[in-house]
């Protein structure tokens, strides 16, 4: 167990809703990422916040958006669902600032898109 | 674009072989690089690598950078059932603090 709880672990959707997905980082770990993989792109960095503040982006959709909270939590949010978005979305958390610090994954959350 | 590329993309091996696994890159503004294990879930981080030339070590893994060349090899020794895993390689880009992952490598260990 890595410390890194994510909820929920299966989440299955229509085309065109919204969901939130949540992580509660490892006590103390400042860093949360976001990460999808899927079959056909493999694992993606998607975004970072450390303490709150948004720390690096990468491929990131204009239809997903991400916050963490003051007590460090972290939701990512997913929108006008399309199928191409169902994957396994990570999270990860470290005490560090930088985007490669060795991060412990949470076992992720399956979004199915029907 | 940043590119990261592993081969073998899949690998069969028996227990006690020794095995190398290869990560090339292309990023423009290079941080460090990452390897990460994968099993049947979350990876797992085994190393990262910011300076050529320098082995970072864990057991019977080992992992060494080659920024001039452009690429890191992840060695494993004395292979156990217990490898069986995707092998991930990671690649910092510090000008827009971008990760890149390579599409894995495929480790089956067979007894």
């Amino acid at each position: 167990d890595s410390g890194v709880t994510q909820t929920p672990k299966h989440l299955i959707t229509a085309t065109g809703q919204r969901v939130t997905l949540r992580c509660s980082p490892r006590s103390g770990d400042l860093s949360v990422y976001w990460y999808q993989q899927s079959l056909d792109q493999g694992l993606q960095f998607l975004i970072q916040y450390y303490n709150g503040e948004e720390r690096a982006k990468g491929n990131i959709l204009e239809r997903f958006s991400a916050q963490q909270f003051p007590d460090l939590h972290s939701e990512l949010n997913l929108s006008s669902l399309e199928l191409g978005d169902s994957a396994l979305y990570f999270c990860a958390s470290s005490p560090y600032r930088t985007a490669t610090a060795e991060a412990f994954f949470g076992q992720g959350t399956r979004l199915t898109v029907v | 674009e940043d590119k990261v590329v592993q081969s073998p993309l899949s690998l069969v091996v028996h227990e006690g072989d020794t095995v190398t696994l290869n990560c090339s890159y292309e990023v423009t503004n290079f941080r460090s690089l990452l390897w990460y294990k994968q099993e049947k879930k979350a990876p797992t981080f085994l190393f990262m690598l910011t300076s050529s030339g320098i082995e970072k070590k864990s057991g019977r893994l080992s992992s060494i950078l080659d920024k001039k060349e452009l690429f890191s090899i992840l060695n494993i020794t004395a292979t156990q059932t217990g490898d069986s895993a995707i092998y991930l390689c990671a690649v910092e880009d510090y000008n827009n603090n971008d990760m890149r992952f390579g599409a894995g490598t495929r480790l089956t260990v067979k007894p």
